[in-house]
């Protein structure tokens, strides 16, 4: 099984402040047959199903603004947020699914 | 609107037995892959099922092979997990989720708990 490991567990960011996600994948999740990274980014508020932020590691979901960027490929990847917003203020899970799914263990953003 | 809700939550003993429904609407339900994911308050997501458009072919995890059955019911747009044999370890929120290119759109859960 893929395991997906994730750095911070929790962040504290000022709003309109850059907030940085890392994910590290036990083992490389590119295809080699389209050169794709089974990666995706989810978010979860209080309350609130989960919502796709980001896929193939960088494609953003429609609706979902720009200030949310995936990047990496292989075994490392980061979400950035590049203006941290009240309402962004959630834990954020990476996600492959070129194996049997798995998830990282979730990092917690608050406003500092 | 995609819209999945979960329901048949509850409190169970262990050993029991419990069925779980996903009522999905906004979306052709017999196109998609669907899948049962959980997580227990506080802790991470687990991958549970999943189940192909048709019906044809299943998967589960290891943790609940041979106790927990997902199937879906194309006609009434609803998707079910049968929890048998239910273990404390079981104890969690269950999400079904819909098999976009990944799992693109949630429900809000159902709350399991199994205690004696």
């Amino acid at each position: 099984d893929v395991v997906m490991t994730q750095s911070p567990d929790s962040l504290a960011v000022s709003l309109g402040e850059r907030a940085t996600i890392n994910c590290k994948s036990s083992q490389s999740v590119l295809s080699s047959s389209n050169n794709k990274n089974y990666l995706a980014w989810y978010q979860q508020r209080p309350g609130q199903p989960l919502k796709l932020l980001i896929y193939w590691a960088s494609t953003r979901e429609s609706g979902v603004p720009d200030r949310f960027s995936g990047s990496g490929s292989g075994t490392d990847f980061t979400l950035t947020i590049s203006s941290l917003q009240a309402e962004d203020v959630a834990v954020y899970y990476c996600h492959q699914y070129y194996t049997t799914l798995s998830f990282g263990q979730g990092t917690k953003v608050e406003i500092k | 609107e995609v819209q999945l809700v979960e329901s048949g939550g509850g409190l169970v003993q262990p050993g029991g037995s419990l069925r779980l429904s996903c009522a999905a609407s906004g979306f052709i339900f017999r196109s998609y892959w669907m899948h049962w994911v959980r997580q227990v308050p506080g802790k991470g997501l687990v991958w549970v099922s999943r189940i192909n458009s048709d019906e044809s072919s299943t998967s589960d995890a290891d943790s609940v092979k041979g106790r927990f059955t997902i199937s879906r019911d194309n006609a009434k747009n609803t998707l079910y997990l049968q929890m048998n044999s239910l273990r404390v370890e079981d104890t969690a929120v269950y999400y079904c989720a819909r098999g976009g290119v990944t799992l693109d759109y949630w429900g809000q859960g159902t709350l399991v708990i199994v205690s004696s």
